[in-house]
């Protein structure tokens, strides 16, 4: 399969505990954008990278929240102490540079207890 | 980005045309209209993307009306596994350098209905 995976696809965690998710983009993709998504809504924009740069970061995304791109390929987004409203899918999308389109994984399922 | 309405919900009998609106009065001229669907615990999948001209693609049609404040998806042959959430999102052109993000709504939950 050549399309974007995400591991793992589902994490129940306690209150507190660190959680990482990992993303693999498609691999001449030189974009990588992570989103969140609750019940019921649409997903949100949290971050983007071009290649390993770091260039947006939305407000959603706390000081609890750090997003690592380190050669330009797989990404990792993890979250430090977490808290119940932290429970939600995480999305992890890849584009060329000169495309419209993303594409997305099948997203990470957090559970915080 | 400039904002979109969609209808809530719609319902669609199998085999029939589903014809999604959606509204962008704000929507700047160099920004595109794109579709993308979400089928239930997967990620979103894009469908189909225009500027002013109608598109036409394997999954659906674009039909953008001349003054570009509406634009309705088609899917000309509905099916179950069609039965998802679909959201129409406006955005400035993702080439030249662009951030390329979707900010997307909360989108059409169309159901097909066998």
């Amino acid at each position: 399969d050549t399309g974007v995976s995400q591991d793992p696809r589902h994490k129940i965690t306690k209150r507190g505990q660190n959680v990482t998710f990992r993303c693999d983009p498609i691999s001449e993709h030189n974009r990588l954008y992570w989103y969140r998504q609750t019940l019921g809504q649409g997903p949100e924009f949290l971050t983007y990278f071009q290649n390993e740069a770091q260039l947006e970061k939305s407000r959603l995304l706390s000081d609890r929240f750090s997003a690592e791109r380190p050669k330009g390929s797989f990404s990792t987004l993890e979250i430090q102490r977490t808290e119940q409203g932290d429970s939600a899918m995480y999305l992890c999308a890849s584009s060329l540079e000169v495309s419209g389109e993303l594409f997305f994984g099948e997203g990470s399922r957090l559970t915080v207890l | 980005d400039a904002k979109t309405t969609q209808p809530p919900s719609m319902d669609c009998a199998e085999g029939r045309a589903a014809n999604l609106p959606c509204n962008h009065s704000t929507i700047s001229g160099n920004e595109y209209v794109y579709w993308y669907r979400q089928i239930h615990s997967q990620g979103p999948q894009y469908i189909i993307h225009g500027l002013k001209n109608n598109e036409t693609n394997e999954m659906a049609s674009l039909i953008i009306t001349e003054d570009r404040k509406s634009s309705t998806l088609i899917l000309p042959h509905a099916t179950l596994r069609d039965t998802a959430v679909y959201y129409c999102i406006v955005r400035a052109s993702p080439y030249g350098g662009a951030t390329n993000k979707l900010i997307f709504g909360t989108g059409t939950l169309l159901a097909v209905q066998p």
